[in-house]
């Protein structure tokens, strides 16, 4: 199976301030049909989790400006440029391009 | 609007049997793949199985192939998860969701204890 490793598993950010996670996968998530099936999502408390970004870059529809996906390969990041309150949650990265899908292991992100 | 409500989770033994079932509505049902995903206590998110669309194609994880059935009724707007032979390790919120994850339901959660 597919690895997928993010990084920081924990994340304080100042409200206001930027916050970055890597995620990165064993392999090339790059398909045959020359996507990048690499994913975002947030889960905030008690709720289901909700898709941010899809193949690296491409903002869900609803999903504030502040989010912002990049990279390619194996590497990618998703950016938050100023944190707000109600982003406190857990953020996953998850490829589909490879059967199992796979997730990272998650980053919590907290409001110091 | 897009929703997924997922339904017949509960407290089932060791070896026991449960039937997921999820009522999509807000979209055309019979368009895109469905997935099965969950979420043990405290813990990350497992990606369990995957159907196409017209249920020809079927794709398990590992840990749940032979003793899961995913299958899916265009017709009734629905999805389901056939879990059998079940292990203290598949105690989970279950939550399904639409393709890669565009939309998920609000889950429903599975014991299994004697």
């Amino acid at each position: 199976d597919v690895v997928v490793t993010q990084s920081p598993l924990s994340l304080p950010v100042t409200l206001g301030q930027p916050a970055s996670i890597s995620c990165r996968s064993s392999q090339s998530l790059v398909s045959g049909d020359g996507n990048t099936y690499l994913y975002w999502f947030q889960q905030r408390p008690g709720q289901s989790p909700r898709r941010l970004i899809h193949k690296v870059s491409n903002r869900a529809s609803g999903v504030p400006d502040r989010f912002s996906g990049s990279g390619s390969g194996t590497d990618f990041t998703l950016k938050i440029s100023r944190v707000e309150a109600e982003d406190v949650g857990v953020y996953y990265c998850m490829q589909g391009t490879h059967w199992p899908k796979t997730f990272g292991q998650g980053t919590k992100l907290e409001i110091k | 609007e897009v929703q997924l409500v997922e339904s017949g989770g509960g407290l089932v033994q060791p070896g026991g049997s449960l039937r997921l079932s999820c009522a999509a509505s807000g979209f055309n049902f019979s368009s895109p793949w469905m997935s099965w995903l969950r979420q043990a206590p405290g813990r990350g998110l497992e990606w369990v199985a995957h159907i196409k669309e017209d249920g020809s194609k079927k794709l398990y994880v590992d840990s749940v192939e032979g003793r899961f059935i995913i299958s899916r009724d265009n017709a009734k707007n629905s999805l389901y998860l056939q879990m059998n032979t079940l292990r203290a390790e598949d105690a989970a919120v279950y939550y399904c969701a639409l393709g890669d994850g565009a939309v998920w339901g609000q889950g429903t959660l599975v014991t299994v204890s004697s």
